[in-house]
């Protein structure tokens, strides 16, 4: 089992661009969540995808969009980077059918906005 | 809304002594509660998580942390700390939106 794989892992990007992260979640499992990690900090949730649709959202811009194919992969796209954008992000995933939050989490993507 | 506070952003133990972390969370009624771990570069590792029950849960590597409802705290603990424990540790809890809300973190380092 290669649990949660992410791509790529580091990324390096100027304002203004935009950017998409690649996700693919543990077997069996078919919810996918999204977290900006800024440096210093806590992780930040951005937005779950079950079912290919959005089903919870953060505190976090238009910009910030996201998809999940029926294999239950997953983008996330940031539109017009700025340099508050750079920061670690991170994929969790989960099986809704198993009570609870049981997050499995990938080893990230580090996108720097120059 | 809820939030999570570690209060010590930084610790320093040395190898074989022991350790409480600290975490305190802020929701209207009991949330699920987890502590994880980072290594540098590494993802997240789920280290423990309290749903309901008995109110010391074990978890992995040999830490346990308890559940106080009176204090809203999920401290985490271990007798012994060896030097590969040195990582950053975040507490989180889920108020059932199947979504994690983090603390920021303790910075765990080993002396020898």
């Amino acid at each position: 089992d290669a649990g949660v794989t992410q791509s790529p892992t580091h990324l390096i990007k100027t304002r203004g661009q935009q950017v998409t992260l690649r996700c693919s979640p543990k077997s069996g499992h078919d919810t996918v969540s999204w977290y900006q990690q800024a440096l210093g900090q806590g992780p930040q949730f951005i937005f779950q995808y079950y079912e290919e649709e959005e089903r919870q959202r953060g505190n976090f811009p238009d910009r910030f969009s996201g998809h999940q194919y029926p294999n239950y992969s997953s983008e996330l796209n940031v539109n017009a980077l700025l340099l508050g954008d750079s920061a670690l992000y991170l994929c969790a995933s989960s099986s809704r059918t198993s009570g609870g939050v049981r997050e499995f989490f990938g080893p990230g993507t580090r996108l720097t906005v120059l | 809304a809820q939030s999570v506070t570690q209060p010590d952003i930084h610790i320093t133990v040395s190898e074989g002594a022991s350790l409480e972390l600290r975490c305190n969370y802020s929701y209207g009624a009991t949330p699920y509660l987890f502590w994880y771990v980072q290594s540098p570069g590494q993802g997240l590792q789920l280290l423990l998580k309290y749903f309901s029950g008995d109110t010391l849960v074990q978890g992995i590597k040999g830490f346990e942390a308890e559940f106080k409802r009176s204090q809203s705290s999920f401290n985490l603990r271990k007798p012994s700390v060896h030097w590969s424990d040195a990582a950053e540790y975040f507490c989180a809890i889920d108020t059932g939106r199947r979504a994690l809300t983090f603390g920021s973190g303790t910075r765990l380092q080993v002396q020898p």
